[in-house]
């Protein structure tokens, strides 16, 4: 059964700083790896994912996958006070249906 | 644009009575319907994927028993018994396999026993 972990379990960055946050996950045949967010009483909401080993930007934000480390990551440059939330990586061994999702790193970006 | 339509958002339910929960989706393009449910711990975990109409399917968790029905092409139903511990559900949609991967969620049921 995939297991999905996350570290840290809390952070709090200066506005303007990099945020950085890890996934680890456990089964090698994943094949959809993905980042959503969580604002205090709100849905999750799907930020950016990925596929293939590499890098990929999107504004502010850039996710890494390292299959053979079984690890990906969430980077976020830049960060402001509405960054502030809890993030939840989330892996698949099929896209889209039945994701597997991480306790959660809860982000507190302070002005 | 609200893809999905849950109801109801909040119910308090007796020790040892269900409850009925509905999701529509607004936008036949995500047809993929699915239930998660997220504890009291912010833990999210997946119960249900059902695509077609007329497929259900039943599970038993720690603090709850489930049971989801896909109704019509637009309509997803959740009944929620045995529940032990407050929770939250939520109906996702997504295209998976057509080119957009993303798993767009509804506004969440949130459960508490009373």
């Amino acid at each position: 059964q995939q297991k999905v972990q996350q570290s840290p379990e809390s952070l709090i960055v200066p506005e303007g700083a990099m945020t950085s946050l890890n996934c680890t996950f456990s089964d090698s045949a994943s094949q959809y790896f993905a980042w959503y967010r969580q604002h205090s009483g709100k849905a999750p909401k799907a930020l950016m994912s990925i596929f293939s080993n590499g890098e990929k930007e999107e504004g502010r934000f850039t996710i890494h996958l390292n299959k053979a480390s079984l690890h990906f990551s969430l980077h976020i440059r830049d960060s402001q006070p509405s960054d502030s939330a809890l993030y939840l990586c989330a892996v698949s061994i099929s896209a889209g249906n039945k994701l597997t999702f991480g306790i959660g790193t809860r982000v507190l970006v302070r002005p | 644009v609200t893809l999905l339509e849950q109801n109801p958002r909040w119910r308090l339910v007796p020790r040892g009575q269900a409850v009925n929960l509905r999701c529509i989706l607004k936008n036949s393009q995500y047809p993929w319907m699915s239930w998660y449910q997220q504890d009291l711990q912010k833990q999210l975990q997946w119960l249900f994927t059902l695509r077609s109409p007329g497929d259900k399917e039943v599970k038993s968790l720690p603090g709850a028993d489930y049971l989801a029905t896909r109704v019509t092409d637009t309509e997803l139903r959740l009944q929620v018994a045995n529940m032990s511990q407050g929770r939250t559900l939520y109906c996702t949609c997504s295209a998976a396999g057509q080119g957009d991967e993303r798993l767009f969620f509804g506004h969440g049921t949130k459960l508490s026993v009373l």
